[in-house]
């Protein structure tokens, strides 16, 4: 049962607009939200993160949005750049000393020039 | 500086042996952890360690899998009679410290096939 639902395995933006990528949560023990981003034979590379006491995060292009009641999360990337493409990962960590990162099945970006 | 580096990169194998993975961290990062990611999945948590010792092993999927990290450094995780299921990208990461939000930082995965 995925804890952590990336719905959209895929998603196509043009260069300089908006890229919009969710991201659904089930478990409410789940305090900690991360973005990674994640190139062809690479290891995920980390992005942005959002505490769960917090509705927004903001890092130069990369924005997070957590809605704790809706258990839902948004990366905006604005402007979007060919750059960006690549699969990008949610990932939730329980709170406590839980270590373990739950992860989504990724969305996978395509910013055509 | 040097990132988390893994060896090998590529490891094919034939079901029953055994086959080891091994990890080296970020310099000074005392927290240690083994990810595998199937295809099509995101990654899968297997173990995590504090310096040498196992903090949460829950993930391992069963008793042929096994990882090591005796002098807290470098890690390596052990496969015995391999099956065809166990084919993946194993991944490593590395954070400075155990504390809930340290980043973790991954290297580039071994990519494990079984035939």
């Amino acid at each position: 049962d995925q804890q952590v639902k990336q719905n959209s395995p895929s998603l196509s933006v043009q260069e300089g607009r908006i890229s919009i990528l969710n991201c659904d949560y089930t478990n409410s023990m789940f305090d900690y939200f991360l973005w990674y981003k994640k190139y062809p034979a690479e290891g995920p590379t980390f992005l942005i993160s959002i505490s769960s006491i917090k509705d927004k995060n903001e890092d130069g292009r990369f924005t997070v949005f957590l809605n704790k009641s809706a258990k839902h999360l948004s990366l905006h990337i604005v402007p979007s750049q060919p750059g960006d493409s690549a699969v990008y990962f949610c990932a939730a960590l329980g709170a406590g000393n839980n270590r373990k990162l739950i992860w989504g099945l990724g969305t996978s970006l395509a910013v055509n020039p | 500086g040097a990132g988390v580096s893994q060896t090998p990169s590529n490891k094919v194998t034939e079901k029953g042996k055994y086959v080891e993975l091994r990890c080296d961290p970020i310099s000074g990062h005392t927290a240690l952890y083994w990810y595998r990611q199937s295809l099509g999945q995101g990654p899968e948590f297997l173990i995590y360690f504090q310096g040498t010792g196992a903090a949460d092993d829950s993930g391992l999927p069963n008793d042929r899998f096994f990882a090591v990290r005796p002098e807290g450094s470098v890690s390596t995780l052990k496969i015995q009679r391999t099956e065809r299921g166990d084919s993946a990208v194993y991944l490593c990461a590395s954070s400075l410290s155990s504390t809930s939000t340290d980043t973790q930082y991954f290297g580039p995965g071994t990519r494990l096939t079984v035939l």
